[in-house]
């Protein structure tokens, strides 16, 4: 079963735009991280933030956390077609080692 | 080093053929997992292994489904009796695992098996 879901299912923009994708989850977490997935192919890892940091960048990406509302966003800034891809989340649940994927924001990002 | 590996890329297949599909990790990883991932869907997991042990699988994985790592490097994900509903994109991926109190490893993935069952 998919623990979160992201929100919006499909975002389009226009490049130099910035994309913001959603990420609710069910049970407390040791660790959020972000995948990319471009069509049928396998994941890349984003970034990684740990259940006691709120916000963490890398490059033209920022993530934050809110463990009290258990939700995460991630914001792509001046984005490029090279970003149109699939975005997943995935937590793994206290005491278990496993990831367990969102249901992916589509983001298509047109030149 | 290249990364996770995955072979076959595609697998097409009837009904009731048995299929295995072969992971490489990255060299110096000792956890490998196996997830599936449909259509539409975010992956799934279905097992995981540090080194040769299997520590963990889900009940997804049905008794047609069997995983090995035998010498804690390569693994396979073998499906017998194929059915329709086993088509999907199956992913591996791999860590590494350095300290127990880490609870979670960035997981690297491969390019995935994608098998059609007609």
């Amino acid at each position: 079963s998919q623990q979160g879901e992201e929100d919006p299912q499909a975002l389009s923009i226009q490049e130099g735009e910035n994309a913001t994708m959603n990420c609710s989850y069910k049970t407390s977490i040791n660790n959020l991280q972000w995948y990319r997935q471009n069509s049928g192919r396998g994941l890349v890892h984003l970034i990684l933030i740990r259940s006691n940091e709120r916000e963490k960048h890398s490059g033209r990406l920022r993530v934050t956390l809110d463990t009290s509302k258990k939700s995460s966003s991630l914001l792509i800034t001046a984005s490029r077609a090279a970003d149109t891809a699939s975005y997943f989340c995935a937590t793994d649940a206290q005491n278990t080692d496993k990831l367990i994927f969102g249901t992916g924001t589509r983001l298509q990002v047109f030149p | 080093d290249t990364g996770v590996s995955q072979d076959p890329r595609h697998k097409i297949t009837k009904r009731g053929q048995n299929v295995t599909f072969r992971c490489d990790p990255i060299s110096e990883h000792n956890r490998l997992y196996w997830y599936r991932q449909t259509l539409g869907q975010g992956p799934e997991f279905l097992t995981y292994f540090q080194n040769e042990a299997q520590l963990e699988k889900s009940r997804l994985l049905s008794d047609r489904f069997s995983a090995e790592r035998p010498k804690g490097s390569f693994s396979t994900l073998e499906i017998q009796r194929t059915e329709q509903g086993d088509s999907a994109m199956y992913l591996c991926a791999s860590s590494l695992r350095i300290l127990a109190e880490i609870s979670t490893d960035t997981q690297y993935f491969g390019p995935g098996t994608r098998l059609t069952v007609l």
